[in-house]
């Protein structure tokens, strides 16, 4: 079956270091996208791709960065300038206007 | 100002009754909405689009409002099941992003 994937599901990380969060999707979309939701909050959009090899900032890119090098794959890197990282993780993928969510990855800064 | 925005609730109603939620969106230029189901800890599921000329599915009907730029979810007969948030969201003017509200929580008791 066709799907997104996320891994890991729960991720915990000491202050200063840079951690790597997977998605990887088998339903042949072009566009992913990776959204951070907080607490009693909707989800806030902080880098997608809409093909190969291209990326773009979303509303809260500062301290993540990306890469999209295989239309499958669209890593995520939290990195040590993100001073708030504790969240949930999402990410999804889209096709002419139909969206799929990964199950999600939650960083917890320890 | 937010780009959706929802009431956050919690609404909290007895097993069946009927419960509405209201959302509007600032950008006239997006062209989709939909309402998202989200659980607890879990990633948000496609409940249903909204069109113009309303729409139902089962127990739930969702309304669009262009010139007021509103949105409304109506779920009637609630279960138990209903329990959860409810997110609106908007396609973005240029089609390639959702816009989330923070989502209104719904809690229905026995």
């Amino acid at each position: 079956d066709g799907g997104i994937t996320q891994s890991p599901k729960y991720l915990f990380r000491k202050e200063g270091q840079n951690v790597t969060l997977s998605c990887e999707q088998n339903l042949n979309h072009d566009a992913m996208y990776w959204y951070r939701q907080d607490p009693g909050q909707g989800l806030r959009l902080i880098y997608y791709s809409q093909i190969v090899n291209d990326f773009q900032k979303g509303d809260i890119a500062e301290g993540y960065s990306v890469s999209r090098e295989k239309k499958e794959s669209f890593p995520l890197t939290v990195t040590s300038a993100q001073k708030n990282p504790t969240a949930f993780y999402l990410c999804a993928s889209s096709l002419d206007g139909t969206y799929t969510f990964g199950s999600g990855t939650r960083l917890t800064v320890v | 100002r937010k780009e959706v925005e929802q009431d956050p609730g919690p609404f909290n109603v007895p097993e069946g009754a009927t419960v509405a939620f209201n959302c509007t969106y600032s950008n006239s230029a997006s062209q989709s909405f939909f309402w998202y189901r989200q659980d607890c800890r879990k990633e948000p599921k496609l409940l249903m689009s909204v069109y113009s000329s309303g729409n139902e599915d089962g127990r739930f009907t969702a309304q669009l409002n262009r010139a007021s730029q509103y949105i409304s979810l109506l779920i009637r007969d609630s279960k138990l099941s209903d329990s959860a948030t409810y997110l609106c969201v908007a396609l973005g003017g240029s089609s390639y992003k959702l816009i989330f509200g923070s989502g209104t929580r719904l809690l229905v008791r026995p």
